[in-house]
């Protein structure tokens, strides 16, 4: 069975720094491309990065470009953002999602992680 | 950037009745569309792809249409598990979701 699991969420305040993870189990993590998405309170779904199997390909919402870096270890089965020089409006529920082989859509998704960027 | 813009917003509808949702590209996509069922506290679930290729598992109620700029996803009939938010994904030139359509009880 897939399962991602996100963590490291939490209050931080604004200018500060978190760095999640998202856990992956159930399939062969190296062969698969990597995203996240967020999803701030009461709001729609917003894409903030991509990751390819092998990290040679990555890509990132103009709204996070220059402050978040995704990256991967394929060993551990794990998948990372970190964010530096949070704000306000980096509060949201953040989601790993996988991209299904061969294709561009997501498929699986972890329950998500809370964000609060809040003084 | 691919603009994705989803009609309408908010849907009342009772159970039995034929839903139909539009999502609109700002540019051509051409069959590269996902929509996806969301309910509170829950993390999205994929329900089409490739425009019109129904998921596994997803019920044959749910169906898409639609190529190039213009796209459906149809509910034929109702059920009370499909009360939930609706998004539309182009995967064509990197990722943009619609802003989502609530379908809610009338």
């Amino acid at each position: 069975e897939v399962q991602l699991v996100e963590s490291g969420g939490g209050l931080v305040k604004p200018g500060g720094s978190l760095r999640l993870s998202c856990a992956a189990s159930g399939f062969t993590f190296s062969s698969y491309s990597m995203n996240w998405v967020r999803q701030a309170p009461g709001k729609g779904l917003e894409w903030v990065s991509s990751i390819s199997s092998s990290s040679s390909y990555i890509y990132y919402a103009d709204s996070v470009k220059g402050r978040f870096t995704i990256s991967r270890d394929n060993a551990k089965n794990s998948l990372y953002l970190q964010m530096n020089s949070l704000r306000a409006e980096d509060t949201a529920v953040y989601y790993c999602a996988r991209v299904r082989l061969v294709e561009g859509y997501f498929d699986y998704w972890g329950q998500g992680t809370l964000v609060t960027v809040s003084s | 950037d691919i603009q994705m813009t989803q009609s309408p917003s908010t849907l009342s509808a009772s159970v039995g009745d034929r839903v139909t949702i539009t999502c609109r590209a700002s540019q051509s996509i051409s069959s590269w569309l996902a929509w996806y069922q969301q309910k509170p506290g829950k993390a999205p679930k994929l329900l089409i792809y490739k425009a019109s290729s129904l998921e596994s598992g997803v019920p044959s109620r749910f169906s898409g249409s639609g190529s190039g700029t213009e796209f459906t996803l149809t509910i034929s009939s109702l059920q009370p598990d499909d009360f939930a938010t609706y998004y539309c994904q182009q995967y064509n030139s990197l990722w943009t979701f619609g802003q989502g359509t609530k379908v809610e009880i009338k």
